[in-house]
């Protein structure tokens, strides 16, 4: 149980193009959604917390209006890089859990690439 | 605000040998600590969780974890490493109040060698 789907595993674009990326919870009702980055070798950095109905809550230093994430129902979110640039070129990863205490349940994220 | 540090970034153990990964935190409350293993190019998988209770922890793929509130401690072990453990593991401390707003440690990458 607990499975995450995220989609695109992988996205090449060019500068200036926005990318949508969805997560979906398969088998469990995602009261919140949370959205990391990964650069290579390193650890998680979180982007932003998001739960079903409401606006995400962007930890410092993530533009809000870069990356738009909406959670639209107990299932599914989606992070949209808008006007993508190289630097934005990174490991996505999406992660959702349920309801009380339960633990966070990962994506296989999401390698983003823009020329 | 609550931390974590991984005090090993790379380990090389010998396939069949024993594996220990450290990892410390600070926190203010009782905290909820994860450890979560990353295959290159892929998201994370759950070993285990402690929230309450028994102190050691027994998770999926053989592993183990311990909490030591005194040591600030929550350090992970296999007895008998797989070549496929090669992987980056990474601790994580959770914060309640934040809807379980994980904090991650800078990960430890192991090496298996045959």
């Amino acid at each position: 149980g607990a499975v995450v789907s995220q989609h695109p595993s992988r996205v090449i674009c060019k500068s200036g193009t926005s990318v949508k990326i969805e997560c979906r919870s398969l088998d469990f009702q995602a009261t919140t959604m949370f959205w990391y980055r990964q650069f290579p070798k390193q650890s998680l950095m979180l982007m932003a917390t998001s739960n079903e109905g409401s606006k995400a809550t962007y930890e410092q230093g993530v533009e809000k209006d870069k990356f738009l994430i909406n959670h639209a129902s107990l299932t599914l979110s989606t992070l949209t890089v808008t006007s993508a640039h190289p630097e934005d070129s990174s490991f996505y990863i999406c992660s959702a859990r349920g309801w009380g205490d339960q633990p966070q349940h990962f994506g296989d994220g999401t390698r983003l690439s823009i020329l | 605000a609550q931390s974590v540090t991984q005090p090993d970034i790379h380990i090389t153990v010998s396939e069949g040998a024993s594996l220990e990964l450290r990892c410390n935190y600070s926190y203010g409350a009782t905290p909820y600590l994860f450890w979560y293993v990353q295959s290159p190019g892929q998201g994370l998988q759950l070993l285990l969780k402690y929230f309450s209770g028994d102190t050691l922890v027994q998770g999926i793929k053989g592993f183990e974890a311990e909490f030591k509130r005194s040591q600030s401690s929550f350090n992970l072990r296999k007895p008998s490493v797989h070549w496929s453990d090669a992987a980056e593991y990474f601790c994580a401390v959770g914060e309640k109040a934040a809807g379980n707003k994980l904090t991650f440690g800078g990960g430890t990458r192991v090496l298996v060698k045959p």
